[in-house]
């Protein structure tokens, strides 16, 4: 069974432009979270997205956004990018909506923001 | 509030050393608790678990209880390996928490010299 998949793996962008991240969970999981990773707050939680509706939302400005299609796979935009927006950003899935079950991370999308 | 405390790192110990890396948590009720890996340059790998006090967690020689009385939960293992060479993070998830938002701890990085 192929795993969580994220595209594109890397990207740099520059001050003020927008970026999309893609995350392809699992096949069957419905649940897809979002994690921002950087070296000075460790790994912050942004989002979680079940059955295309938001259910959870981290204390992320309304810069960071996202979605999900109705075959679970999720995207992530910044708006208006911000030097301090580079950081690893991950997403992770799982089967279903609750803690029970466990949750699958990709390898991330690499932001570097110039 | 949620939150996880970890011992800073980083951690170096010779091959066949123990180890330990201590983790508390803060927590609304009882929490689902768990230990992720992170290799240089991929996503988490969930190590184990445990979802109840005084449960055992175990995978590839590491072991965690969860305690409650004091609660922790401390990832041990017997014999390192210069592969167990990673970052580590404590994470829980609260019992109330509708979602799969995790609160993480900041890693220890660990490095096992041969």
């Amino acid at each position: 069974k192929a795993g969580v998949t994220q595209t594109p793996r890397y990207l740099i962008k520059t001050r003020g432009q927008q970026v999309t991240l893609s995350c392809s969970p699992i096949s069957g999981h419905r649940s897809v979270s979002w994690y921002q990773q950087t070296p000075g707050q460790g790994l912050q939680f942004l989002f979680e997205y079940f059955s295309e509706t938001q259910r959870n939302k981290g204390n992320f400005p309304g810069r960071f956004s996202g979605r999900q299609f109705s075959n679970s796979r999720s995207e992530m935009n910044v708006s208006t990018l911000e030097l301090g927006d580079s950081a690893l950003y991950l997403c992770a899935s799982s089967l279903a909506g609750t803690s029970a079950y466990e949750q699958y991370f990709g390898p991330g999308t690499r932001l570097t923001v110039t | 509030g949620n939150s996880v405390t970890q011992m800073e790192g980083p951690v170096t110990l010779s091959e066949e050393a123990f180890l330990t890396i201590n983790c508390t948590y803060t927590a609304t009720g009882y929490p689902s608790l768990f230990w992720y890996v992170q290799y240089p340059g991929e996503g988490l790998q969930l190590l184990l678990k445990a979802t109840k006090a005084d449960d055992k967690g175990s995978n590839k020689g590491f072991e965690a209880t969860y305690r409650k009385e004091t609660t922790s939960f401390h990832l041990e293992k017997g014999s390192v390996q210069v592969s167990d060479s990673a970052v580590y993070f404590c994470a829980l998830i609260p019992l109330t928490n509708t979602g799969n938002q995790f609160y993480f701890g900041t890693g220890t990085s660990l490095t096992v010299i041969p």
